[in-house]
């Protein structure tokens, strides 16, 4: 496996669920990150990992509890959501902090119901 | 307040030709610019980045142009192929030792062969 990879791709979920999404970098990257993409919207940074550190929570509200246990995976544990949370949830990594260049996985398509 | 904007959600070139996407910004903070083109089902992948000391960056067929007076820049494609045809995101950070990466809601391009 190369680049960034993202399961499930797809997910349905009532709204008493608990899910959880899973990002893996395969690209020896110290930073990771979650992003929000609704309809009609820019990207939305949710978190970010420095080193396995949260470095950053952009007002994310608790119902997103993300994990990263290494360097290497991401997780987003997903609980009681509401239906406006139903978006694409990308995964991203770079070198470290500042501005290089993220390495974006292909998503998970979530619908909530 | 999107510190990013594109403001055309979509653009029609024909094979061939030039197709210029444009991207505005507001934060005179920023000092480096991305696009990432993204095909339907997958995610983001980057395609060029410039920094505030340039005006211009170029790979191929693709040139990236930046006007910090005007807080603009755009992205040449030429000559343009229906291979191109994708949603095309700009973003910029304020660098430093930040991650917040800003996303504009996208331009999608169709080359038509």
């Amino acid at each position: 496996e190369t680049g960034v990879t993202q399961t499930p791709r797809h997910l349905v979920m009532g709204m008493t669920n608990k899910k959880s999404l899973k990002c893996e970098q395969h690209l020896g990257h110290n930073a990771m990150y979650w992003y929000k993409q609704s309809a009609k919207k820019p990207l939305e940074l949710m978190f970010v990992y420095n080193f396995k550190e949260q470095t950053e929570n952009n007002s994310v509200p608790s119902r997103f509890s993300p994990e990263c246990p290494n360097s290497s995976h991401l997780f987003l544990h997903l609980h009681t959501l509401q239906p406006e949370d139903s978006a694409l949830y990308l995964c991203a990594s770079s070198q470290a902090s500042g501005s290089e260049t993220q390495y974006f996985g292909p998503g998970t398509r979530l619908l909530v119901l | 307040d999107q510190q990013v904007k594109q403001n055309s959600p979509s653009l029609s070139v024909q094979e061939g030709r030039i197709s210029i996407l444009n991207c505005d910004y507001t934060n005179s903070m920023f000092d480096y610019f991305l696009w990432y083109k993204k095909y339907p089902a997958e995610g983001p992948t980057f395609l060029i980045s410039i920094s505030s000391i340039k005006d211009k960056n170029e790979d191929g067929r693709f040139t990236v142009f930046l006007n910090k007076s005007a807080k603009h820049l755009s992205l040449h494609i030429v000559p343009s192929q229906p291979g191109d045809s994708a949603v095309y995101f700009c973003a910029a950070t304020p660098g430093g030792t930040g991650n917040q990466f800003y996303f504009g809601t996208g331009t999608s391009l169709t080359v038509i062969p």
